[in-house]
């Protein structure tokens, strides 16, 4: 069954950084895209960032764009999500994804991260 | 950028239809075929019901359908069951090449 499991959340300072992980299982990541998308207490999924199959090309949300990096070891086909300048904002539910370049389809449960001020 | 908007809420009984539009811009919903909704219960990770504005992957219930007009695409859920009762979120694909969600509907089963 594919599945895609995250990893690394935590408790962070405002101004700190993490390193989320994404393992992907159960099927072939080529050709495929990862999504991160989030959601914050009470409020509603909202997508992050995405990385072709071979590390190649990314993009992100104005909210992250300069404090987020999203990168691929191809060696292993994990993929981490770095999370710098954290922002109490930044409180969330992270979700990692595989899918197209415009979709998201398999979904992982998520890894909390809580910014604290 | 502004989330595509969705209704809060809708609801619907057991056996009816329900349909959650999700509306954006020229430069998303409008300008791409890439339109794809998610049903999401609390505290379980998202599933994918629909991509590409009504194609549905495998093992997804043709009770779930999808179309678009113009800047607005429709989700409807036919034949209401009680586990259907989620919160459901629509995406697109935007100029901009990242993706946009929307705010999300709450879907109550009577």
């Amino acid at each position: 069954e594919p599945q895609v499991v995250e990893s690394g959340g935590g408790l962070v300072q405002a101004g700190g950084s993490l390193r989320l992980s994404c393992a992907a299982s159960g099927f072939t990541v080529r050709g495929l895209w990862t999504h991160w998308a989030r959601q914050v207490p009470g409020l509603g999924l909202a997508w992050v960032s995405r990385i072709d199959s071979d590390g190649s090309s990314a993009s992100y949300a104005d909210s992250v764009k300069g404090r987020f990096t999203v990168s691929r070891d191809s060696a292993t086909s994990m993929v981490y999500l770095q999370l710098n300048s954290l922002r109490v904002e930044d409180t969330a539910v992270y979700y990692c994804t595989s899918g197209s370049f415009s979709h998201l389809d398999v979904w992982g449960q998520g890894t909390t991260v809580t910014v604290s001020s | 950028q502004s989330a595509l908007a969705q209704p809060a809420s809708v609801s619907g009984s057991p056996g009816q239809s329900i349909t959650i539009s999700c509306t954006g811009t020229s430069g998303d919903v409008g300008g791409y075929d890439y339109v794809s909704w998610y049903r999401h219960h609390p505290g379980e990770a998202p599933t994918f019901l629909l991509y590409e504005v009504k194609n549905r992957p495998s093992g997804v219930s043709d009770r779930f359908s999808g179309s678009k007009s113009g800047n607005t695409a429709s989700l409807t859920i036919s034949g209401l069951r009680a586990e259907d009762e989620a919160e459901y979120y629509c995406s697109s694909y935007t100029n901009k090449y990242t993706v946009i969600f929307g705010g999300g509907t709450k879907l109550t089963v009577l």
